[in-house]
């Protein structure tokens, strides 16, 4: 019954690498996010799409970018990895009208860059 | 810009009493969704319940309702009844209202419950 799959549970990339997080959600839901979860600062929003090839930046989007080709998905891309990186990554998607839908969510990617 | 606060970074409880956690709000919209998020410890966000900012009556779902007090800004989480499996840390987040192409989410720095047996 997953409905929102994010590519890896655990990942370890060195500093300056390409690193790609990829999340595939299969509810038809037309708005994605990215966040960033640490420790004392919660959630933070990274960038967020409502359409396919549609993005939008977030709070926090300096050194990351995304791709949406596909309706089902949302890649992060950390175009190069720095160890202030390291951190929990969460994807979400929610239907239209946004204010009265909560997100689903996948399980996380827990990202760490040596 | 939104602003959600919960100022408990972690409360305890006993098995089967009632808890409540809080959550205040700022915002400059008529129009908002209000949430409480589940983090257990393996990481997923499990969606709990949602109040919107028109709505009149506190909403409710199974053990956990939500204590609307619009013009304090408040959106207290209500767990009862509390089971270990209730043991998470809590988020409560504020969604907004006129951007309905997406309607990004703010999200407060979580609230860490023990339930002890």
């Amino acid at each position: 019954d997953v409905k929102v799959t994010q590519s890896s549970r655990y990942l370890v990339k060195r500093t300056g690498e390409k690193v790609f997080l990829e999340c595939v959600q299969d509810m038809d839901h037309e708005n994605m996010f990215w966040y960033r979860q640490d420790p004392g600062l919660g959630l933070r929003l990274i960038y967020f799409s409502y359409d396919v090839k549609m993005k939008e930046k977030g709070d926090i989007p300096e050194g990351y970018s995304v791709s949406r080709e596909k309706k089902e998905r949302f890649s992060l891309i950390l175009e190069s990895a720095s160890t202030n990186q390291t951190s929990m990554y969460l994807c979400a998607s929610s239907p239209p009208l946004g204010r009265i839908y909560g997100y689903t969510f996948g399980s996380g990617t827990r990202l760490t860059v040596v | 810009a939104q602003k959600i606060t919960q100022t408990q970074p972690g409360m305890f409880v006993q098995e089967k009493e009632a808890v409540t956690l809080d959550c205040t709000y700022d915002t400059s919209d008529p129009s908002y969704g209000l949430f409480w998020y589940k983090q257990p410890s393996s990481g997923e966000m499990i969606f709990l319940i949602y109040q919107g900012s028109y709505d009149q009556q506190n909403a409710t779902e199974g053990r956990y309702s939500l204590n609307f007090q619009k013009a304090r800004k408040s959106a207290n989480l209500v767990i009862s009844a509390s089971q270990l499996g209730d043991s998470a840390m809590y988020f409560c987040a504020m969604r907004e209202a006129y951007n309905t192409n997406a309607g990004k989410s703010t999200f407060g720095d979580g609230t860490t419950l023990t339930v002890k047996p």
